[in-house]
């Protein structure tokens, strides 16, 4: 069974502060690994999408890194309007077609 | 383009009345899903097609029905609703190209059973 952990459940930056978001994962045959933004009452954002152990991407504030056993989501000099919920997803399998397996997510607040 | 848009925002049912959940792409992709969102759980895939004419059960179907309409729309109902349903339901689509997917989902239904 796919499983996907991630932390810390919360996190509470000042504005500046950098610091990272873990994503650990459990599967059989990684297809790619997903991150969202959600902000309160909205729907995911998609930010990045992740396919191989080593393979970085980075978007403005956010970068977002890969190995083969976890994921961090590595946020610098944040600002307050980073702040919301940050989610990681899985697809897996080695073969047919494959879905997403969602962590509990980590829910990050900076502060000004 | 509106992307994903879902049906009504927000809906109070009283225990075993029905209802449809209503979501619709305009990305033209094959691929739909509805999940649920609870506090503390996580996103959980309840249905979902992978393309026109095709349903599969998710992790979560117990007491949900679906149907892919056309390629644009993907309904959920609930033909008799409980108090644990209430949940904030999402719709999402997604389009494989070279064997990469992403997933874009639309706002959310917030749901209330009482």
């Amino acid at each position: 069974e796919d499983q996907v952990t991630q932390s810390p459940e919360a996190l509470r930056l000042q504005e500046g502060e950098s610091s990272s978001l873990n994503c650990s994962y459990t599967v059989s045959g990684l297809r790619g690994l997903f991150w969202y933004r959600q902000d309160p009452g909205k729907g995911p954002e998609f930010l990045f999408t992740l396919y191989s152990a080593g393979e970085e991407k980075e978007k403005e504030r956010l970068k977002a890194t890969l190995t083969k056993k976890e994921s961090f989501l590595h946020i610098t000099a944040p600002k307050p309007e980073d702040s919301a919920t940050y989610l990681c997803a899985v697809q897996a399998g080695n073969s047919g077609y494959s879905t997403l397996t969602f962590g509990k997510g980590t829910m990050l607040l900076v502060s000004p | 383009n509106a992307g994903v848009t879902q049906t009504p925002k927000f809906q109070v049912l009283k225990t075993g009345q029905s209802m449809t959940l209503q979501c619709a792409q305009d990305m033209n992709h094959n691929s739909m899903y509805w999940y649920r969102q609870d506090p503390g759980m996580g996103l959980r895939l309840i249905y979902y097609s992978a393309s026109e004419g095709t349903t599969d059960k998710g992790e979560v179907p117990n007491g949900y029905n679906v149907s892919r309409l056309n390629k644009r729309e993907f309904s959920l109902r609930l033909e008799s609703a409980a108090p644990s349903q209430t949940s904030v339901y999402f719709c999402a689509s997604s389009e494989r190209l070279l064997a990469k997917e992403t997933q874009y989902f639309g706002p959310g239904t917030r749901l209330l059973v009482l």
